[in-house]
């Protein structure tokens, strides 16, 4: 089985400012990684996955994400936030032969003016 | 385009009733899940479809029932049973590990309160 941890449920950054949301996996098997983001009522939308190949992975809005087999951490980044990137964002984990998705729980990211 | 869509956006249900949630999707993918969201608890898996006329429980289907009679369509019922049904209910489907786009698709959502 699998699980996923964020590590922070809350992320208040200013505008232009980088910004890193964390998520460590445990799995018993290789992974497939996702991030997803939600803006207020509305469903997912996927931000970039890691499925193999190139460890740094680019998604789209300018967010990117570095697989990190040996630390088992699968960490989100982008360089300069805007506004408009204030929103939850999920970490998700799948077993390769698995048809599960496994979620974190969130980090809500506030993007301050 | 092609997409997932869930209806109705909003539900309310009053005690001892059974409700559905329809999920309705044109991307051809054959799985299909239904996932419940709860403010600070991330999504947690209720039942998932992998095929027409098969579905699996997930980690929390009691309370719940689904059916898979045409691989677009895979319906969600609440039933009287489930205790503490108000949450926003979310529909995925997965398309196939051999195409480019893998991955899970999302539908906007059902959001179910409970009067």
């Amino acid at each position: 089985a699998q699980s996923v941890t964020q590590l922070d449920s809350q992320v208040p950054v200013f505008e232009e400012a980088p910004v890193e949301l964390r998520c460590n996996y445990s799995s018993s098997v290789s992974v497939y990684l996702f991030w997803y983001v939600q803006y207020p009522n509305q469903g997912l939308q996927l931000l970039l996955k890691y499925l193999s190949g190139s460890t740094l992975v680019k998604g789209i809005n300018g967010f990117e994400a570095e697989f990190n087999k040996s630390q088992t951490s699968f960490h989100l980044r982008k360089p300069s936030v805007h506004i408009s990137d204030t929103a939850e964002y999920f970490c998700a984990v799948s077993g390769r032969g698995s048809e599960k998705l496994v979620f974190g729980k969130g980090t809500k990211l506030t993007v301050n003016p | 385009d092609g997409g997932i869509t869930q209806s109705p956006k909003y539900l309310f249900r009053k005690e001892g009733q059974n409700v559905t949630l329809s999920c309705e999707q044109n991307l051809n993918h054959d799985a299909m899940y239904w996932y419940r969201q709860d403010p600070g608890q991330g999504l947690r898996l209720i039942y998932y479809s992998q095929i027409v006329n098969d579905f699996q429980k997930g980690d929390i289907a009691e309370g719940y029932s689904v059916s898979r009679e045409k691989k677009e369509s895979f319906p969600l019922t609440v039933t009287s049973a489930q205790k503490n049904p108000t949450a926003f209910y979310l529909c995925a489907s997965l398309a196939d590990h051999y195409q480019a786009n893998y991955g899970y698709t999302f539908g906007s959502g059902t959001r179910l309160t409970v009067v």
